[in-house]
């Protein structure tokens, strides 16, 4: 089992449509959770961190549920400009582990 | 700006050659640095872990030998993939940075081409 699963996708989607991604994590002890957006050859970027409370941050909306194991993204009224990959991403002492990404394509 | 500046952006080899990739912190000091590796329509998959003063710490089923990784300064890590052949081309990238609760940097990353 991998140690960060997320469906791959694609998810195709309209503008302004909401998009929630999943993802699950193996390691119990994992002390952070972040998600990454990703371009096309290009290095990852934060996006978010993930806290216990869940948090916002305009129209990205973050969870975690530690007792599942299980991180979301909310993205809602999607840009074309959000078309990218998420990766969800677990730090259990100190380096980073990725889940496989979910890609997002958003069309006009 | 970058705070992870990673050197060379592309690469091109012929197989059997070695190259250098050069990762530096830029205006913090990292003890630890990491290596990835991204094949296409993969995820990043950790390679090593780079400490600064000693020997790094490689994922299962890395070769160390191949993957020769220096970190002789607070700020700057290199790998070398050596003897590389065309199932080494993929994107490497680095990242140091901080802490157990807060997001690590990346570098540019290498796009490395074994022909």
């Amino acid at each position: 089992r991998k140690e960060v699963e997320q469906d791959p996708g694609p998810f195709n989607v309209p503008e302004g449509a909401t998009v929630a991604f999943n993802c699950t994590y193996s390691n119990s002890a994992s002390q952070s959770f972040f998600w990454y957006r990703q371009d096309c050859r290009k290095e990852p970027k934060l996006l978010m961190s993930v806290y216990s409370s869940g948090n916002e941050d305009g129209r990205f909306t973050a969870q975690l549920n530690r007792a599942s194991q299980y991180i979301s993204l909310l993205i809602r009224d999607s840009k074309l400009s959000d078309s990218a990959t998420y990766l969800c991403v677990v730090r259990p002492a100190g380096k980073l582990i990725f889940g496989q990404g979910t890609t997002l394509q958003v069309k006009p | 700006g970058a705070v992870v500046s990673q050197h060379p952006s592309r690469v091109i080899c012929k197989s059997g050659t070695s190259v250098k990739i050069e990762c530096r912190s830029l205006d913090f000091q990292a003890t630890t640095m990491f290596w990835y590796r991204q094949f296409p329509k993969q995820s990043l998959m950790l390679m090593a872990t780079s400490n600064e003063g000693s020997k790094a710490t490689y994922e299962q089923g890395v070769e160390k030998d191949k993957f020769l990784i220096n970190h002789a300064s607070l700020t700057l890590s290199t790998l070398t993939v050596t003897s590389a052949h065309p199932e080494d081309s993929s994107f490497y990238i680095c990242s140091a940075g901080g802490s157990w609760n807060t997001e690590a940097f990346f570098g540019q990353g290498t796009r490395l081409t074994v022909v």
